[in-house]
């Protein structure tokens, strides 16, 4: 199973930040949390990952609470492009791979 | 490549054919992952392979499924005496150990 609990939906209105929750309660303290969009029939794509300290980069923030057990993707000015379903995946990281387990995720919708 | 290659974009095929799909990783990817997504859900694991060598087949949904990486590059998915529900987009990604994938743009199978 994915190990994360997902809102199915969210509305976020242009311009504004939206902030996607995630829960992982069971998280090992060897596993990462992994976030990725898909926008309409794409593939899956990379957003930032992180395991216990908070992470920027050019697309989005993560903040990941101190227990680990929840995490936020923020996405600082949201765009019209910005709607897709968004996954938050948590995934042990090694060097010899590991399948990703997909949930249903979070289809946001950001609003003109 | 630049990017993750998948060949055919679309397949229509008749009930009871095979059917070969194919994916071209990132050169120097050491894993590869075959993932098929219905509408409206999330990508399903399917297999992987570290090199030439499959790792985790275990989300293969029965033995009409099979998928090769001979050379640790090109992998093939096979599916044999298609059936209807196998229908689906089949989505293929590349990863160097340890980082996040790159997905392809898939191969989406209709059987009628």
């Amino acid at each position: 199973d994915a190990k994360t609990t997902q809102p199915p939906s969210m509305d976020c209105a242009e311009g504004r930040a939206a902030n996607l929750p995630c829960n992982h309660s069971t998280i090992s303290g060897n596993e990462y949390v992994y976030w990725y969009r898909q926008i309409h029939s794409q593939g899956p794509q990379y957003i930032i990952h992180g395991l216990k300290n908070n992470e920027t980069n050019e697309m989005a923030s993560l903040i990941i609470t101190e227990d680990r057990k929840s995490s936020t993707l923020i996405l600082p000015h949201a765009t019209l492009r910005d709607t897709a379903v968004y996954y938050c995946i948590v995934r042990r990281e090694d060097n010899y791979g590991q399948n990703f387990v997909f949930g249903p995720g979070t289809r946001l919708s950001v609003l003109p | 490549g630049a990017g993750v290659s998948q060949s055919p974009r679309y397949k229509v095929t008749k009930r009871g054919q095979d059917v070969a799909l194919r994916c071209d990783p990132i050169s120097g990817h050491v894993s590869l992952y075959w993932y098929r997504q219905a509408l409206g859900q999330g990508p399903e694991f399917l297999t992987y392979f570290n090199y030439e060598a499959q790792q985790d087949k275990s989300g293969l949904p029965n033995d009409r499924f099979s998928a090769e990486r001979p050379e640790g590059s090109i992998s093939t998915l096979t599916i044999q005496r298609t059936e209807q529900r196998d229908s689906a987009m089949y989505r293929c990604a590349s990863s160097l150990a340890g980082y996040g994938y790159t997905f392809g743009s898939g191969t989406r199978l209709t059987v009628v």
